[in-house]
């Protein structure tokens, strides 16, 4: 059974990068696509980005200029980096799996990290 | 890339069905058969429920049904339990091989 982690700071200042790291138990990293999905309080879901085991990546376009995915497979940890946050960057983040071979649905989810972006 | 397009909230009876749609464009919803559906609790983090338009995962009661027709999905939940009542979300694969979600539903089993 697939399990994942999200970790990292809980409060960031603003202007700087926000970094967070899922590690996974229960499966391999390279042969999935893992996303970054963000929920800031009371709103919806929003798609951050996708990595693919064998490197390849896409983001949201709204984001994408300060947005990087990665994976550490030596580790077991994806991880997400967001530079220069501002307070709309306040958010639930998680990570997901896809184990359907698309790239189209998030079916095994973290619990999620709360992040705020506050000096 | 828009939201998604959900009604902000929907309600229904124990035993009753309800339908909750998510509209997009050629470049979403009408491109593929990309759709899912995700039901989320308060604090907690969203559960798959139908992917594929129409295809629900191990464990999903088949009460819940999903279906497409040109760039409107639908999520019919029939036989409405009182654990549905929660948030729904769609998503949808995209043109430029990103994901967007809908904006989401609240509902309520009254």
């Amino acid at each position: 059974q697939v399990q994942l982690q999200e970790s990292g700071p809980g409060l960031v200042k603003p202007s700087e990068t926000l970094s967070l790291t899922c590690s996974i138990s229960g499966g391999s990293i390279s042969a999935f696509y893992w996303y970054w999905i963000r929920q800031s309080a009371g709103k919806g879901l929003e798609w951050i980005g996708r990595f693919y085991g064998s490197g390849s990546a896409h983001y949201n376009p709204s984001l994408k200029s300060r947005v990087t995915i990665s994976v550490d497979a030596s580790k077991n940890q994806v991880s997400l980096r967001l530079t220069s946050v501002t307070a709309a960057d306040t958010a639930v983040y998680y990570c997901a799996r896809d184990d359907l071979g698309v790239g189209a649905s998030a079916v095994y989810w973290g619990q999620g990290t709360q992040v705020t972006v506050s000096s | 890339q828009s939201a998604l397009t959900q009604p902000a909230s929907v309600s229904g009876s124990p035993g009753q069905s309800i339908t909750i749609s998510c509209t997009g464009t050629n470049s979403d919803v009408g491109a593929y058969n990309y759709v899912s559906w995700y039901q989320q609790h308060p604090d907690k983090a969203p559960k798959l429920m139908i992917y594929e338009v129409s295809n629900r995962p191990s464990g999903v009661p088949d009460r819940f049904s999903g279906s497409k027709s040109g760039n409107t999905a639908s999520l019919t939940i029939s036989g409405l339990q009182a654990e549905d009542d929660a948030d729904y979300y769609c998503s949808s694969y995209t043109t430029i091989s990103t994901m967007i979600f809908g904006g989401g539903t609240k509902l309520t089993v009254l």
